[in-house]
Protein backbone atom coordinates (compact mmCIF):
# COMPACT_ATOMS: atom_id res chain seq x y z
CA UNK A 1 0.00 0.00 0.00
CA UNK A 2 0.55 3.73 -0.26
CA UNK A 3 3.75 4.68 2.32
CA UNK A 4 5.00 8.22 3.22
CA UNK A 5 9.12 8.54 2.78
CA UNK A 6 10.50 9.00 6.27
CA UNK A 7 13.91 9.49 7.13
CA UNK A 8 16.17 8.45 8.88
CA UNK A 9 15.04 5.02 8.97
CA UNK A 10 16.57 4.58 12.10
CA UNK A 11 19.20 6.57 14.24
CA UNK A 12 21.53 6.12 17.49
CA UNK A 13 22.08 9.45 19.32
CA UNK A 14 23.51 10.08 22.99
CA UNK A 15 21.63 10.75 25.74
CA UNK A 16 20.56 14.95 25.94
CA UNK A 17 21.06 15.09 21.92
CA UNK A 18 18.36 16.80 19.72
CA UNK A 19 16.56 14.47 17.11
CA UNK A 20 15.16 15.44 13.73
CA UNK A 21 13.46 13.40 11.40
CA UNK A 22 10.82 14.08 9.02
CA UNK A 23 8.07 13.14 6.09
CA UNK A 24 7.50 14.28 2.91
CA UNK A 25 5.20 12.95 -0.02
CA UNK A 26 4.23 13.76 -3.54
CA UNK A 27 0.87 14.49 -2.56
CA UNK A 28 -1.15 17.07 -0.26
CA UNK A 29 -2.44 16.12 3.23
CA UNK A 30 -5.27 17.83 5.34
CA UNK A 31 -3.27 16.52 8.93
CA UNK A 32 -0.50 15.41 9.51
CA UNK A 33 0.05 13.02 12.67
CA UNK A 34 3.20 11.71 14.70
CA UNK A 35 2.80 8.64 16.92
CA UNK A 36 5.16 6.68 19.23
CA UNK A 37 5.26 2.95 19.65
CA UNK A 38 6.86 1.34 21.88
CA UNK A 39 7.82 -2.47 21.39
CA UNK A 40 4.32 -4.84 22.35
CA UNK A 41 2.58 -1.91 22.17
CA UNK A 42 0.49 0.36 19.93
CA UNK A 43 0.92 3.53 18.41
CA UNK A 44 0.38 6.49 20.72
CA UNK A 45 -0.29 10.23 19.40
CA UNK A 46 2.04 12.62 20.18
CA UNK A 47 1.26 14.91 18.26
CA UNK A 48 -1.48 16.72 15.76
CA UNK A 49 -1.04 19.42 13.10
CA UNK A 50 -4.25 21.25 10.92
CA UNK A 51 -3.31 23.98 8.91
CA UNK A 52 0.35 24.18 6.73
CA UNK A 53 3.09 26.07 8.52
CA UNK A 54 1.61 25.22 11.76
CA UNK A 55 4.44 24.67 14.33
CA UNK A 56 3.28 22.74 17.44
CA UNK A 57 4.60 21.65 20.86
CA UNK A 58 4.27 18.86 23.40
CA UNK A 59 6.57 19.09 26.17
CA UNK A 60 9.94 18.21 24.49
CA UNK A 61 8.36 17.73 20.87
CA UNK A 62 8.21 19.67 18.51
CA UNK A 63 6.46 19.54 14.99
CA UNK A 64 5.52 21.36 11.52
CA UNK A 65 3.16 20.77 8.72
CA UNK A 66 4.89 22.44 5.86
CA UNK A 67 3.79 24.88 4.15
CA UNK A 68 3.41 22.93 0.68
CA UNK A 69 1.52 20.51 3.00
CA UNK A 70 3.68 17.61 1.63
CA UNK A 71 5.75 17.18 4.64
CA UNK A 72 6.46 17.31 8.10
CA UNK A 73 9.02 17.18 10.56
CA UNK A 74 9.40 15.97 14.66
CA UNK A 75 12.29 17.25 16.77
CA UNK A 76 12.83 16.10 20.19
CA UNK A 77 15.02 17.89 21.93
CA UNK A 78 17.62 16.75 25.10
CA UNK A 79 16.36 13.23 24.70
CA UNK A 80 16.70 10.87 27.35
CA UNK A 81 16.53 6.87 27.36
CA UNK A 82 12.90 6.29 27.42
CA UNK A 83 12.67 8.28 23.99
CA UNK A 84 13.80 4.91 22.19
CA UNK A 85 10.98 3.55 20.03
CA UNK A 86 9.56 3.54 16.94
CA UNK A 87 8.66 6.98 15.29
CA UNK A 88 5.44 6.96 12.50
CA UNK A 89 4.26 9.86 10.79
CA UNK A 90 0.91 9.74 8.94
CA UNK A 91 -1.01 12.02 6.59
CA UNK A 92 -4.56 12.02 6.62
CA UNK A 93 -6.56 12.64 3.45
CA UNK A 94 -10.67 12.42 3.90
CA UNK A 95 -10.66 9.75 5.62
CA UNK A 96 -7.85 7.73 4.92
CA UNK A 97 -4.25 7.96 6.85
CA UNK A 98 -1.31 7.21 5.16
CA UNK A 99 1.82 6.09 7.54
CA UNK A 100 5.45 6.58 7.41
CA UNK A 101 7.70 4.01 7.26
CA UNK A 102 8.92 4.69 10.66
CA UNK A 103 12.42 6.00 12.23
CA UNK A 104 13.12 3.76 15.07
CA UNK A 105 15.40 5.75 17.81
CA UNK A 106 17.89 4.22 19.87
CA UNK A 107 19.19 6.37 22.96
CA UNK A 108 22.66 5.54 24.40
CA UNK A 109 22.86 6.46 27.73
CA UNK B 1 -12.98 2.20 29.39
CA UNK B 2 -11.52 5.23 27.87
CA UNK B 3 -9.40 4.10 25.08
CA UNK B 4 -9.47 1.99 22.24
CA UNK B 5 -9.32 -2.04 23.10
CA UNK B 6 -8.61 -5.11 21.66
CA UNK B 7 -8.79 -8.79 22.76
CA UNK B 8 -7.46 -11.16 22.87
CA UNK B 9 -3.78 -9.63 23.11
CA UNK B 10 -2.45 -13.00 22.17
CA UNK B 11 -3.87 -15.56 19.83
CA UNK B 12 -1.86 -18.61 18.65
CA UNK B 13 -3.34 -20.67 16.35
CA UNK B 14 -2.94 -24.14 14.35
CA UNK B 15 -2.59 -23.35 10.40
CA UNK B 16 -6.31 -23.45 8.35
CA UNK B 17 -7.87 -22.76 12.17
CA UNK B 18 -10.08 -19.63 11.94
CA UNK B 19 -9.73 -16.90 14.38
CA UNK B 20 -11.55 -13.76 15.28
CA UNK B 21 -9.96 -10.75 16.95
CA UNK B 22 -12.48 -7.88 17.99
CA UNK B 23 -12.14 -3.77 18.60
CA UNK B 24 -13.64 -1.83 20.92
CA UNK B 25 -13.57 2.22 19.70
CA UNK B 26 -13.56 5.07 21.96
CA UNK B 27 -17.19 5.75 22.25
CA UNK B 28 -18.86 8.02 20.20
CA UNK B 29 -16.24 7.77 17.62
CA UNK B 30 -17.74 6.97 14.23
CA UNK B 31 -15.16 5.87 12.21
CA UNK B 32 -13.02 2.38 12.64
CA UNK B 33 -9.64 1.90 10.79
CA UNK B 34 -7.67 -1.92 10.76
CA UNK B 35 -4.30 -2.17 10.31
CA UNK B 36 -1.55 -5.31 10.26
CA UNK B 37 2.02 -4.72 11.34
CA UNK B 38 4.36 -7.63 10.85
CA UNK B 39 7.30 -7.76 12.99
CA UNK B 40 9.55 -4.54 12.18
CA UNK B 41 7.51 -2.74 9.49
CA UNK B 42 5.04 -0.66 9.21
CA UNK B 43 1.25 0.13 9.44
CA UNK B 44 -0.59 -1.90 6.47
CA UNK B 45 -4.10 -0.38 5.99
CA UNK B 46 -6.69 -3.10 5.56
CA UNK B 47 -10.05 -2.07 5.97
CA UNK B 48 -12.23 0.91 6.99
CA UNK B 49 -15.37 1.81 8.37
CA UNK B 50 -17.99 4.80 8.79
CA UNK B 51 -20.90 3.77 11.18
CA UNK B 52 -21.81 0.28 10.19
CA UNK B 53 -20.68 0.55 6.44
CA UNK B 54 -16.94 -0.55 4.72
CA UNK B 55 -16.38 2.24 2.58
CA UNK B 56 -13.16 1.10 1.50
CA UNK B 57 -12.05 -3.12 2.05
CA UNK B 58 -8.79 -2.55 -0.33
CA UNK B 59 -6.42 -3.70 1.92
CA UNK B 60 -8.19 -6.76 2.79
CA UNK B 61 -5.38 -9.47 1.37
CA UNK B 62 -7.94 -11.93 0.48
CA UNK B 63 -11.16 -13.20 0.84
CA UNK B 64 -10.24 -14.68 3.95
CA UNK B 65 -9.90 -11.86 5.42
CA UNK B 66 -13.55 -10.32 6.45
CA UNK B 67 -14.09 -7.65 9.03
CA UNK B 68 -18.22 -6.57 10.62
CA UNK B 69 -19.16 -3.65 12.36
CA UNK B 70 -22.36 -3.73 14.24
CA UNK B 71 -24.26 -1.17 16.45
CA UNK B 72 -21.55 1.93 15.00
CA UNK B 73 -19.12 -0.12 17.81
CA UNK B 74 -17.94 -3.11 18.23
CA UNK B 75 -15.95 -4.53 15.08
CA UNK B 76 -14.91 -8.05 14.44
CA UNK B 77 -11.68 -9.23 12.16
CA UNK B 78 -12.53 -12.56 11.18
CA UNK B 79 -9.41 -14.75 9.49
CA UNK B 80 -10.53 -17.88 7.74
CA UNK B 81 -8.18 -21.37 7.15
CA UNK B 82 -4.93 -19.10 8.50
CA UNK B 83 -1.58 -19.39 7.15
CA UNK B 84 1.42 -19.20 8.38
CA UNK B 85 1.97 -15.74 6.92
CA UNK B 86 -0.95 -14.13 9.00
CA UNK B 87 1.04 -14.11 11.52
CA UNK B 88 1.52 -10.48 12.63
CA UNK B 89 0.07 -7.33 15.18
CA UNK B 90 -3.58 -6.47 14.17
CA UNK B 91 -3.91 -2.85 15.30
CA UNK B 92 -7.66 -1.12 15.36
CA UNK B 93 -7.90 2.40 15.59
CA UNK B 94 -10.78 4.73 15.92
CA UNK B 95 -11.44 8.15 14.90
CA UNK B 96 -14.15 11.35 15.24
CA UNK B 97 -14.84 10.29 11.65
CA UNK B 98 -15.07 14.31 10.28
CA UNK B 99 -13.03 15.50 7.69
CA UNK B 100 -11.11 17.65 9.92
CA UNK B 101 -9.04 17.71 13.23
CA UNK B 102 -9.81 13.76 12.99
CA UNK B 103 -7.00 12.47 15.26
CA UNK B 104 -6.65 8.80 14.98
CA UNK B 105 -6.47 6.60 18.45
CA UNK B 106 -5.04 3.19 18.70
CA UNK B 107 -5.72 -0.20 20.36
CA UNK B 108 -2.71 -1.93 21.74
CA UNK B 109 -2.91 -4.81 19.13
CA UNK B 110 -3.77 -8.43 18.77
CA UNK B 111 -0.60 -10.29 18.57
CA UNK B 112 -1.27 -12.97 16.30
CA UNK B 113 1.14 -16.35 15.65
CA UNK B 114 -0.13 -19.15 13.65
CA UNK B 115 1.89 -22.10 13.82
Amino acid sequence: GQQLNQSPQSMFIQEGEDVSMNCTSSSIFNTWLWYKQDPGEGPVLLIALYKAGELTSNGRLTAQFGITRKDSFLNISASIPSDVGIYFCAGLRTYKYIFGTGTRLKVLA
Amino acid sequence: GAGVSQSPSNKVTEKGKDVELRCDPISGHTALYWYRQSLGQGLEFLIYFQGNSAPDKSGLPSDRFSAERTGGSVSTLTIQRTQQEDSAVYLCASSLGGLVGNEQFFGPGTRLTVL
